[in-house]
């Protein structure tokens, strides 16, 4: 079945260092859709930003992401970490139209921003 | 923006015992999912359903069995819940299509089984 990897468990940065999450994914289908999801302490996630296009950049918040169908990643980015920014970070699949609406999520990353 | 709630928001239970967890959402949403959240496993998808009257297995439904008795509510039981199942439980809705695809989650459930 579909997999999402995301290699870092708990990132640590000082504010105004840049931020970058990896996710990798596995899926037979030949055109996912790709999605960062966010969750604040004690809240539940909402959707940060997500891609539908290969090769094209998408930015939501000052965050942005590339999906990369021929490394199959699509990295979380920021140029300059903020306190607020700490979270915990999910990257998520979708199939497409294919198999409409299922998401498979990564375990996901927690960012720890410090002053 | 979609308003999912769910009941109870906190929950103790003892083993063998049945828990029902409820979702509402307002959004006329199609689709409606559960995950569980743990940390180091992520969310992973129990149940979900494409309409009423429909559900779905996800990736681990095993001990869990849903019902989707309207287009507004979506309910996860368990039949005889075990220390395993101690979690928290997310409920979300979607409506697939066009350039959306995004799941709306409600508050979640902290569910503790003794």
């Amino acid at each position: 079945g579909d997999s999402v990897t995301q290699t870092e468990g708990l990132v640590t940065l000082t504010e105004g260092l840049p931020v970058m999450l990896n996710c990798t994914y596995q899926t037979i289908y030949s055109n996912p859709f790709l999605f960062w999801y966010v969750q604040h302490l004690n809240e539940s996630p909402r959707l940060l930003l997500k891609s539908f296009t290969d090769n094209k950049r998408t930015e939501h918040q000052g965050f942005h992401a590339t999906l990369h169908k021929s490394s199959s990643s699509f990295h979380l980015q920021k140029s300059s970490a903020q306190l607020s920014d700490s979270a915990l970070y999910y990257c998520a699949l979708s199939p497409g139209t294919q198999v409409v609406g299922q998401l498979t999520f990564g375990r996901g990353t927690r960012l720890q921003v410090y002053a | 923006e979609a308003a999912v709630t769910q009941s109870p928001r906190n929950k103790v239970a003892v083993t063998g015992g049945k828990v029902t967890l409820s979702c509402n959402q307002t959004n006329n949403h199609n689709n409606m999912y559960w995950y569980r959240q743990d940390t180091g496993h992520g969310l992973r998808l129990i149940h979900y359903s494409y309409g009423a009257g429909s559900t779905e297995k996800g990736d681990i439904p095993d001990g869990y069995k849903a019902s989707r008795p309207s287009q507004e509510n979506f309910s996860l039981i368990l039949e005889l819940a075990t220390p395993s199942q101690t979690s928290v439980y997310f409920c979300a809705s979607g409506d697939p299509g066009g350039d959306s695809y995004e799941q709306y989650f409600g508050p979640g459930t902290r569910l503790t089984v003794l």
